[in-house]
C-alpha cells in the first residue's frame, strides 16, 4: 500500500500561472482533504469531500477549486497563481469524515 | 463558536526533561485526535480520546482527555531527540465534525 500519494513534490510558478495539484489514495477511503501550511499557521483546511460526488469549503478555499474525480482521487487546482499561495498541501483521506486522517506527503509550492 | 488553543506555541527542553502541550476547548468536545509531525515531514496521528477522563499511554507519551471533555494533554517522560517535532490537537469542528488541526506546539529538544 502507497498510502497517499501527492504529485509533484516541489513546483515553482508564476504569479498568474495555472496548476492541478494531484493526490490519490489506494485505502479505499470515502473522505479527502485538502490543506495549506503556512510557518506559524498550523494546518487550514481549504476543502474536503465526504463521500465521492461531493465536495465542500473548508476554512480558506478562496483561489482554490477542487475535483473529486473518483473515489480515488482528489485534485486542487490554482487558476491563477498569486504570491500569497506559497506554501506546502497536503491531502489527506480517512475512511469516513470523523476519522482518523491519513496525509501525503505535501507539495511544496512556491509563487514568484 | 468553538474555540481552541494550544499552548505553548514553542518549547526548548534538554534532552530528558519532560514536555506537556495542552488543548483547551470553549466548548465540550466530542472527542480529540493528537498528531505528530516532523521538521520537513506529514502529519501522523498518534491517538484518538473520546470518553470523560480517558488516558492513554504510548510509551512515554500520555495522552488525557478532561473530566469535562474540554480539554485534553499529551505529555512526553523524559524527552529524546526523536520527539521533535510539532504536536497538533485536533478537536472536530463544530458544525462539519471533521478533525480541525490548530497551529500546534514545536517541541525542540536539546542534546
Amino acid at each position: 500500500n502507497a498510502g497517499v500519494t501527492q504529485t509533484p513534490k516541489f513546483q515553482v510558478l508564476k504569479t498568474g500561472q495555472s496548476m492541478t495539484l494531484q493526490c490519490a489514495q489506494d485505502m479505499n477511503h470515502n473522505s479527502m482533504y485538502w490543506y495549506r501550511q503556512d510557518p506559524g499557521m498550523g494546518l487550514r483546511l481549504i476543502y474536503y469531500s465526504a463521500s465521492e460526488g461531493t465536495t465542500d469549503k473548508g476554512e480558506v478555499p478562496n483561489g482554490y477549486n477542487v475535483s473529486r474525480l473518483n473515489k480515488r482521487e482528489f485534485s486542487l487546482r490554482l487558476e491563477s497563481a498569486a504570491p500569497s499561495q506559497t506554501s506546502v498541501y497536503f491531502c489527506a483521506s480517512s475512511e469516513a469524515y470523523k476519522d482518523t486522517q491519513y496525509f501525503g506527503p505535501g507539495t511544496r509550492l512556491t509563487v514568484l | 463558536g468553538q474555540q481552541v488553543m494550544q499552548i505553548p506555541q514553542y518549547q526548548h527542553v534538554q534532552e530528558g526533561e519532560d514536555f506537556t502541550t495542552y488543548c483547551n476547548s470553549s466548548t465540550t468536545l466530542s472527542n480529540i485526535q493528537w498528531y505528530k509531525q516532523r521538521p520537513g515531514g506529514h502529519p501522523v496521528f498518534l491517538i484518538q480520546l473520546v470518553k470523560s477522563g480517558e488516558v492513554k499511554k504510548q510509551k512515554r507519551l500520555t495522552f488525557q482527555f478532561g473530566e469535562a471533555k474540554k480539554n485534553s494533554s499529551l505529555h512526553i517522560t523524559a524527552t529524546q531527540t526523536t520527539d521533535v517535532g510539532t504536536y497538533f490537537c485536533a478537536p472536530p469542528s463544530g458544525g462539519s465534525y471533521i478533525p480541525t488541526f490548530g497551529r500546534g506546539t514545536s517541541l525542540i529538544v536539546h542534546p
